[in-house]
């Protein structure tokens, strides 16, 4: 079955970075656009970023635009998150989910997700 | 930027039905998928397409959408739907929406 599993989470200071990881397996990877979606406590969902299929197009949150890096590599069925210059608002659950079109262009729905990684940024 | 608003929490008697909206400028117009998130755990589609169930959703779950607010109808409630239920919509000028999530108490 579809699986996705986060890691890379953990507590960082204020203006520093930090690269979440997600592994895929029990699909092909290569055929589907993918999503971080983030979570701050107590809060609702919010998207991040989206990567299609190959890699060609990415699309950001304005909230995270020129701070993170939504990347992948289908050699190795991973998925990642580059983040840098991190603030206390980014202080959240991050998950990854698997976008429903196969060779999509753009976002569809998240189907399913990873089960998260918490990122704390704090001093 | 496209906003999708939904009420903070709806409560349900055991058995009946609640339905749970998500308003936003001609929804009707997108597709509208919803999400279950029960506490501590990952978000479950429950719907996609406005009121399609994937496989091994329950009936009792069905969705509509027209004009400027889209519904998530959950027949004969249990005690097992409490949980937060959030739509999602993407537009091609805000990319991916969430709405901010409504929580279901069952009485």
């Amino acid at each position: 079955q579809v699986q996705l599993v986060e890691s890379g989470g953990g507590v960082v200071q204020p203006g520093g970075s930090l690269r979440l990881s997600c592994a895929a397996s029990g699909f092909t990877f290569s055929s589907y656009g993918m999503h971080w979606v983030r979570q701050a406590p107590g809060k609702g969902l919010e998207w991040v970023a989206f990567i299609r299929y190959d890699g060609s197009n990415k699309y950001y949150a304005d909230s995270v635009k020129g701070r993170f890096t939504i990347s992948r590599d289908n050699s190795k069925n991973t998925l990642y998150l580059q983040m840098n210059s991190l603030r206390a608002e980014d202080t959240a659950v991050y998950y990854c989910a698997k976008d429903v079109q196969n060779y999509g262009d753009y976002p569809d729905w998240f189907d399913p997700w990873g089960q998260g990684t918490l990122v704390t940024v704090s001093s | 930027s496209y906003e999708l608003t939904q009420p903070l929490s709806v409560s349900v008697a055991l058995g009946q039905t609640a339905r749970i909206t998500c308003g936003g400028n001609n929804i009707g117009s997108k597709n509208v998928h919803w999400y279950q998130q029960k506490p501590g755990q990952a978000p479950v589609l429950v719907i996609y397409r406005d009121s399609n169930r994937p496989s091994g959703i329950p009936e009792r779950f069905s969705g509509s959408n027209s004009g400027n607010t889209a519904t998530l109808t959950i027949s004969r409630a249990q005690a097992g739907d409490e949980a937060d239920y959030y739509c999602q919509v993407w537009d091609s000028s805000t990319d991916v929406v969430f709405g901010g999530g409504t929580k279901l108490t069952v009485l």
